[in-house]
């Protein structure tokens, strides 16, 4: 079945450590996004990606970084300098007009 | 920058009635807009696209509208059902590529 893969599902991050979330696409898209969204809150762009080897911060970009080796993978680090990393965290694909979401990563600091 | 807002909040009808979610965008400049619906811990799941060109698009009991002079669209679920409990996310796409989503409406409909 072609589709997003985000995983883990739930990931545990402890103060001061970085983490990477997983985001795979068989689609052969060439754009991808990653988003977070916090409770009562619209999603937010973190990066997005327009082709391989390119990628654009979004609105919130500090403390997160990424990279786009491959055409259907677009994985996120949350480094050390984000201070509040909790939160759900959404990957999209896009075709040039309708976008596809991965079932998303829960990130929690303990 | 494009500010997406959606009315109203949340919403709470029985089943089988007729409903209205609105979606309003501040910049006319879009190239499409997309309705999505999420589960509780879900991502989201795509409902319809209204590319700029468009005025309406129909899928089953739903139909979005949208009006890019007066920066709205409106999704309309027919017949609602149990199931449709979720929340209702709007997105519109700008020309350089960009989402920019509204915060939702929470939706509940009662057996």
């Amino acid at each position: 079945d072609g589709g997003i893969t985000q995983s883990p599902k739930y990931l545990f991050r402890k103060e001061g450590q970085n983490v990477t979330l997983s985001c795979e696409q068989n689609l052969n898209h060439d754009a991808m996004y990653w988003y977070r969204q916090d409770p009562g809150q619209g999603l937010r762009l973190i990066y997005y990606s327009q082709i391989v080897n390119d990628f654009q911060k979004g609105d919130i970009a500090e403390g997160y970084s990424v990279s786009r080796e491959k055409k259907e993978s677009f994985p996120l680090t949350v480094t050390s300098a984000q201070k509040n990393p909790t939160a759900f965290y959404l990957c999209a694909s896009r075709d040039g007009a309708e976008a596809f979401f991965g079932q998303g990563t829960r990130l929690t600091v303990v | 920058k494009q500010e997406v807002t959606q009315i109203p909040a949340a919403l709470s009808v029985p089943e089988g009635e007729n409903l209205v979610l609105n979606c309003s965008f501040t910049d006319s400049a879009i190239y499409n807009l997309q309705w999505f619906r999420q589960d509780p811990g879900k991502g989201l799941t795509s409902l319809l696209l209204i590319q700029s060109s468009q005025r309406e698009q129909t899928s089953g009991r739903l139909n979005a509208s949208l009006d890019k002079s007066s920066g709205r669209s409106t999704l309309y679920i027919a017949a609602s059902q149990p199931g449709d409990s979720a929340t209702y996310l709007c997105a519109v796409i700008s020309n350089f590529n960009k989402f920019y989503f509204g915060s939702g409406t929470k939706l509940n409909v009662k057996p």
